[in-house]
């Protein structure tokens, strides 16, 4: 089975910082783009970041760009966020999402982890 | 950024009702479009991709469609388990974007 699950959130204070880990089972990690969607309590949806499968590419939200820091270890089966100089805005559920296809990216999302809280 | 606008942002419905949610783009996205359901408290679960395919195991109740319009996600026979919040994302060109969700009560 496919399993996503995250980790690390918490209470932080503005302009602190914290790192958010995505643990992997049941699919070949390594193959797949894996992405962090945020959702703020009670909106919508907001992708923030995106990563390729050896780590050459990355991509991020100018929301985030220059505070958070995407980056996975594909011998760990993990995927982390490094969020740094947290603002009251960045307050969230934090979602580790899987790409739908191997190796050549679709750029939508399943499945989806359970989701870590972020409060700043 | 492509901007994606949903409407309704909600709608009352009751069971075995047609739904119907549209999403429209700021420009042309082509059919990569996505759709998704989300329950209170859980993380979303994708139903549509390419606009009109039904991801594996979604119930064939749900539908997705291109016209002139935009895109519509269509549930033909409204079930309990449907009510929900359920959200359209644009694939074509970073960054990804998702509407502002349409949230699915009973009426």
């Amino acid at each position: 089975e496919v399993q996503l699950v995250e980790s690390g959130g918490g209470l932080v204070k503005p302009g602190g910082s914290l790192r958010l880990s995505c643990a992997a089972s049941g699919f070949i990690f390594s193959s797949y783009y894996m992405y962090w969607v945020r959702q703020a309590p009670g909106k919508g949806l907001e992708w923030v970041s995106c990563i390729s499968t050896s780590s050459s590419y990355t991509y991020y939200a100018d929301s985030v760009k220059g505070r958070f820091t995407i980056f996975r270890d594909n011998a760990k089966n993990s995927l982390y966020l490094q969020m740094n100089s947290l603002r009251a805005e960045d307050t969230g559920v934090y979602y580790c999402a899987r790409d739908r296809r191997q190796y050549q990216p679709e750029n939508w999302f399943d499945p989806w982890g359970q989701g870590t809280l972020v409060t700043v | 950024d492509i901007q994606m606008t949903q409407s309704p942002s909600s709608l009352s419905a009751s069971v075995g009702d047609r739904v119907t949610i549209t999403c429209r783009a700021t420009q042309d996205i082509s059919s990569w479009l996505a759709w998704y359901q989300q329950k209170p408290g859980k993380a979303p679960k994708s139903l549509i991709y390419a606009a009109s395919s039904l991801q594996s195991g979604v119930p064939s109740r749900f539908s997705g469609s291109v016209s002139e319009t935009g895109f519509t996600l269509t549930i033909s026979s409204l079930q309990p388990e449907d009510f929900a919040t359920y959200y359209c994302q644009q694939y074509h060109s970073y960054p990804l974007t998702f509407g502002g969700g349409t949230k699915v009560e009973l009426k």
